[in-house]
């Protein structure tokens, strides 16, 4: 019974490269949470996602983040023209339905260059 | 808004020391409280969790109890051991419509020495 699965583990990318994080929720989960943790800091969500559907997006950066959840497939973070900033470790988590716990993917760690 | 505030650690204790994390909350409305674990390199565990005033939640000798009059949600364990050195997150939870994310804590890092 698989875990939320999150790929690449790590990911190392030069200043202007797009990052691409990967999710596959537990079999059964239909809602994804992405969320951003910083060094030394606790987790801040960032978007939350139904099948093909965006429901929130509050805590995603105005510029250069998306993310979707496809009909078939992970669900992608995507980050563009990476600054250093932009380095943290990024975990998805996944939920059968809203308002039930959130089970957390190892996470990937983000290393901008 | 919503709001976690930890208390700032690390904490190192001796193994079978007696543990407390203070966790306090600002929310509006009715939240549901969790504690998560994470130990290195790996993701969060829920470790447990309440979700209405006077619960307890428990798991693996770790308890937290729901106090409304105080906002608090303190984890506790009578005897640690050194597996439990990890991080540890407290986060709040309040489904309002589309609004379904958990606000954390800054976290704390344990330590338990031999």
């Amino acid at each position: 019974n698989a875990g939320v699965m999150q790929n690449p583990r790590h990911l190392v990318r030069r200043r202007g490269q797009e990052a691409r994080l990967r999710c596959s929720p537990m079999k059964g989960h239909s809602h994804v949470y992405w969320y951003r943790q910083l060094p030394e800091e606790g987790l801040k969500f960032m978007v939350y996602l139904q099948k093909e559907n965006i429901i929130d997006e509050s805590g995603m950066p105005k510029e250069r983040f998306s993310a979707e959840f496809p009909k078939e497939g992970p669900s992608i973070l995507r980050i563009q023209q990476v600054v250093r900033g932009d380095s943290a470790a990024y975990f998805c988590a996944s939920s059968p339905a809203s308002g039930q716990p959130q089970h957390f993917g190892d996470g990937t760690r983000l290393s901008i260059l | 808004g919503d709001s976690v505030t930890q208390m700032e650690g690390p904490v190192t204790l001796s193994e079978e020391a007696f543990l407390t994390i203070n966790c306090t909350y600002t929310a509006t409305g009715y939240p549901s409280l969790f504690w998560y674990v994470q130990y290195p390199g790996e993701g969060l565990q829920l470790l447990l969790k309440a979700t209405k005033a006077d619960d307890k939640g428990s798991n693996k000798g770790f308890e937290a109890t729901y106090r409304k009059e105080t906002t608090s949600f303190h984890l506790e364990k009578g005897s640690v051991q050194v597996s439990d050195s990890a991080v540890y997150f407290c986060a709040l939870y309040i489904s309002t419509g589309a609004n379904s994310k958990l606000t954390f804590g800054k976290g704390i890092t344990l330590s338990v020495r031999p």
